[in-house]
């Protein structure tokens, strides 16, 4: 299925566990987001990558690691987990499908830190 | 640096009311302008955007905004709401077309019967 896909949805974790939250899009888009969502703070970009191999720090980086091997996928990880890091995670991508920019969002990873 | 500035964090309407959601950037150019809303539990989707021409945009389920450059401003409005329209909604903008947003906190709408 074409789109922008996050796994996994939900995650219960442990402080100081590592934990990888996926995203994969079929648009072979360059650029792609990771946001967290935190009530009161909106949404806030924690890294974004411009095209294979070439990524770089948001507003709130700390913490968090990221990776772009391939295009279509660019996965988070948080090497050792804070419950400060329990969020909602979006992740993103931009670039243009049948001519047009587009920008598309997936549907959230719930990560829990306790 | 670039910012978004919702500053209302909850509006309550009556049901078939008009509606204006506040929403001020910080930029030096004329930035990319985004509405999105999210419905509890939901994804974020895309009312509309403002990139340039018209500085009135419309959008999906009736909504539009105006871009108003001398006060850095771009309110979204509608001019009836409906009970479904209860729902969180952010501002965003991009300085270009990367799209790497920057969000505003969010206004939280809730619309009384």
């Amino acid at each position: 299925d074409a789109g922008i896909t996050q796994s996994p949805r939900y995650k219960i974790t442990e402080t100081g566990r590592q934990v990888t939250l996926m995203c994969h899009q079929t648009w072979s888009h360059s650029y792609m987001f990771w946001y967290r969502q935190d009530l009161g703070h909106g949404l806030r970009l924690i890294y974004y990558s411009a095209a294979a191999d070439i990524t770089d720090k948001g507003e709130v980086p700390d913490g968090y690691v990221v990776s772009r091997s391939k295009t279509e996928n660019f996965p988070l990880t948080l090497e050792s987990a804070t419950r400060s890091q329990t969020s909602v995670y979006f992740c993103a991508s931009s670039g243009t499908v049948s001519g047009a920019n587009v920008l598309t969002f997936g549907a959230g990873s719930r990560l829990t830190v306790l | 640096a670039q910012s978004v500035t919702q500053p209302d964090i909850h509006i309550t309407v009556s049901e078939g009311a008009s509606l204006e959601l506040r929403c001020n950037y910080s930029y030096g150019a004329t930035p990319y302008l985004f509405w999105y809303v999210q419905s509890p539990g939901q994804g974020l989707q895309l009312l509309l955007k403002y990139f340039s021409g018209d500085t009135l945009v419309q959008g999906i389920k009736g909504f539009e905004a105006e871009f108003k450059r001398s006060q850095s401003s771009f309110n979204l409005r509608k001019p009836s709401v409906h009970w479904s329209d209860a729902a969180e909604y952010f501002c965003a903008v991009a300085t270009d077309s990367s799209y790497k947003l920057i969000f505003g906190s969010g206004t939280r709408l809730l619309v009384r019967p």
